[in-house]
């Protein structure tokens, strides 16, 4: 069973970039994966960030995008700001109708 | 304003029926598909069921198949779970979720607030 690969943790200073990344156990990230990215924070409700790979949710700042690199998805902040201090989960559509979460990273901003 | 509120979240024996709702209101509820994503107490998202817009397709976890039953009712506006059989790792926050499109493959952009089951003896 393909399982979608996260890094556990991570962490960037206030005013720095940072690139998240989602993978495949088997495999590489394509397009055809239509990779889309969550923001959460403690207690809330998920929040869309980007979906088909680099398309921007509304009311999403333009210092988060999102692309394929290499063989697999990423998530850009540039100029991290404190309250970027979330878990960030990407989704993959894994074919027959079975999408996937990633385990989530939980950036700290410090 | 694009809302979707959860409901019917309780506390459960193993082993027993639970049925949980969606209500959904400022969009064209019955154009999009609707998934709904648990997550157990700190831990991540898990993707549960979807649904296309007429209900014709519906789609599961492994975790859930045959379990859980996803279905909407497109003149109500609202999408529901049956949760049958339930066990302790079922517990979780259920957050119901719209889809971008007509079907679920693409991801969802607007969620509920949750709703949470506790399966407990």
């Amino acid at each position: 069973q393909t399982v979608v690969t996260q890094e556990p943790s991570f962490s960037v200073s206030p005013g720095g970039t940072v690139t998240l990344t989602c993978g495949l156990s088997s495999g590489s990230v394509s397009s055809g994966y239509y990779p889309s990215w969550y923001q959460q924070t403690p207690g809330q409700a998920p929040r869309t960030l980007i979906y088909m790979t680099d398309t921007r949710s509304s009311g999403v700042p333009d210092r988060f995008s999102g692309s394929i690199l290499g063989n697999k998805a990423t998530l850009t902040i540039t100029g991290a700001q404190a309250d970027d201090e979330s878990d960030y989960y990407c989704m993959l559509y894994l074919g027959r109708g079975i999408v996937g979460f990633g385990g989530g990273t939980k950036l700290t901003v410090l | 304003e694009v809302q979707l509120l959860e409901s019917g979240g309780d506390l459960v024996q193993p082993g027993e029926s639970l049925s949980l709702s969606c209500a959904a209101s400022g969009f064209t509820f019955s154009t999009y598909a609707m998934t709904w994503v648990r997550q157990a107490p700190g831990k991540g998202l898990v993707w549960v069921s979807s649904i296309n817009t007429n209900g014709g397709t519906t789609d599961y976890a492994d975790s859930v198949k045959g379990r859980f039953t996803i279905s909407r009712d497109n003149s109500k506006n609202t999408l529901y779970l049956q949760m049958n059989g339930l066990r302790a790792e079922d517990t979780a926050v259920y957050y119901c979720a719209k889809a971008l499109r007509s079907n679920h493959y693409y991801g969802v952009d607007v969620w509920g607030q949750g709703t949470t089951v506790t399966v407990s003896s």
